[in-house]
């Protein structure tokens, strides 16, 4: 599976926008981009994901870069409920798509 | 609502001890994991399950076993737990094998084997 890189902690402010970012330099034509996210003491959150266009939901943006080798989480106001573990992980079309495979993260502090 | 059900929440045991979680989901999807979360080595899948009475081995199988009887429970069966086995374990299930599908998961349950 192609691996992604991302900072292991982050800071902000609340009502802040946020930029997580993820390297993903070896992904290929047919990785998907998805972003989960773990709130302390509950099970890994589905937020958005993406394979070439920048994407919008309720959640959250999530832009990626023309060579898609690497990609953004933007929290737009960022909330205390905000605070988490964010994964960016890549699932391939052809791969072995029963399982996600979690890196370490970003941990997100949100200050009040 | 839709969800991902696990029970229970904490449990503590002692080794050797049979023990099963169980898991369950409202949403019909035919794709359901276990996983492990230690600190230091993230997630890691137990076995998944590609429908009824389709299981097979994930990343770390060893001395845990599944089953899948019905579409929605996928329980998690430690026959003899040793104290290796302590760990946060989620369950997950998804709609298909697509890559562009999301996952979703339950809350966690928290084991601890003495």
């Amino acid at each position: 599976d192609a691996k992604t890189t991302q900072p292991n902690s982050m800071e902000s402010n609340e009502e802040e926008p946020v930029h997580l970012p993820c390297n993903h330099s070896t992904i290929s034509g047919t990785d998907y981009i998805h972003w989960y996210r773990q709130l302390p003491s509950q099970g890994p959150e589905y937020v958005i994901h993406g394979l070439t266009s920048n994407v919008n939901n309720r959640m959250a943006s999530l832009a990626i870069a023309e060579d898609r080798k690497s990609s953004t989480l933007i929290l737009h106001r960022a909330t205390l409920r905000d605070a988490a573990v964010y994964y960016c992980i890549l699932r391939d079309v052809g791969g072995s798509n029963y399982k996600l495979t979690f890196g370490k993260g970003t941990l997100l502090t949100v200050n009040p | 609502e839709a969800q991902v059900t696990q029970n229970p929440r904490y449990l503590i045991t002692v080794t050797g001890k049979k023990l099963t979680v169980t898991c369950s989901q409202n949403m019909n999807h035919e794709y359901m994991s276990w996983y492990r979360q230690d600190p230091g080595l993230g997630l890691r899948q137990i076995y998944y399950s590609m429908n009824v009475e389709v299981t097979d081995k994930g990343d770390v199988p060893e001395g845990y076993k599944v089953s899948r009887k019905e579409k929605r429970n996928f329980p998690l069966i430690l026959e003899s737990p040793s104290p290796n086995q302590t760990s946060l374990y989620f369950c997950a299930s998804s709609p298909s094998d697509r890559a562009s599908t999301e996952a979703f998961f339950g809350q966690g349950t928290r084991l601890t084997v003495v």
